[in-house]
């Protein structure tokens, strides 16, 4: 168990809808990494807080936004959903200083209808 | 060219044997490698991590790295059928964030 949570572990949703996913790190990280994993692209990099403030950007739409809150949980909101955005979306954590690894929780299967 | 390549498998192997995993990337400020373990429906663990060229080794794992040619390896000896996975490699420098390749599906055998 990487101590890292993510809920819920499915979602099944329409087109066009929102959805929140969220992410509890390890205890004692405070960075948080976003990550989407699709069969034909492997795990893309979304975006990393850290200590509540946004640290990096990656590939994250527009449509997609994220935050961490003060006690260092993270969420990330999906909006009008397309079908491409069926994925996992994976959290990550880590203390955040350099070079530290990430541990990744289990992810959320976002499944768009 | 992308940043990291890594052939996507399946390599299937017998139980017991030497299982090589590759991957290349193209950056040479990348410093940190990491391989990551990913079962099915779950979320990548981490293997091993590494900074410097040369081997590191932790049980039947041995991470190998080799700057100069850009090349990186994981070695899995007297592999196991609970070694059936997705091993992804993933490389960064220093404060950014992680770059992974696409994973390599290894298929183990009894």
């Amino acid at each position: 168990d990487s101590g890292v949570t993510q809920t819920p572990k499915h979602l099944i949703t329409a087109t066009g809808q929102r959805v929140t996913l969220r992410c509890s790190p390890r205890s004692g990280d405070l960075s948080v990494y976003w990550y989407q994993q699709s069969l034909d692209q492997g795990l893309q990099f979304l975006i990393q807080y850290y200590n509540g403030e946004e640290r990096a950007k990656g590939n994250i739409l527009e449509r997609f936004s994220a935050q961490q809150f003060p006690d260092l949980h993270s969420e990330l909101n999906l909006s009008s959903l397309e079908l491409g955005d069926s994925a996992l979306y994976f959290c990550a954590s880590s203390p955040g200083t350099e070079n530290s690894p990430l541990h990744f929780g289990n992810g959320t299967r976002l499944t768009v209808t | 060219q992308k940043e990291v390549e890594q052939d996507p498998g399946p390599l299937s192997v017998p139980e017991g044997a030497i299982v090589s995993l590759n991957c290349t990337y193209s950056n040479s400020a990348f410093q940190y490698f990491m391989w990551y373990r990913q079962y099915s429906r779950k979320g990548p663990e981490l293997l091993m991590y590494t900074y410097s060229s040369g081997n590191k080794e932790d049980g039947r794992f041995t991470a190998q790295v080799d700057k100069s040619s850009k090349y990186i390896s994981l070695f899995i000896r007297d592999s196991q059928p609970s070694d059936s996975a997705t091993y992804l490699c993933a490389v960064n420098s220093g404060y950014s964030t992680l770059t992974f390749g696409k994973g390599t599906m290894l298929l183990v055998s009894p």
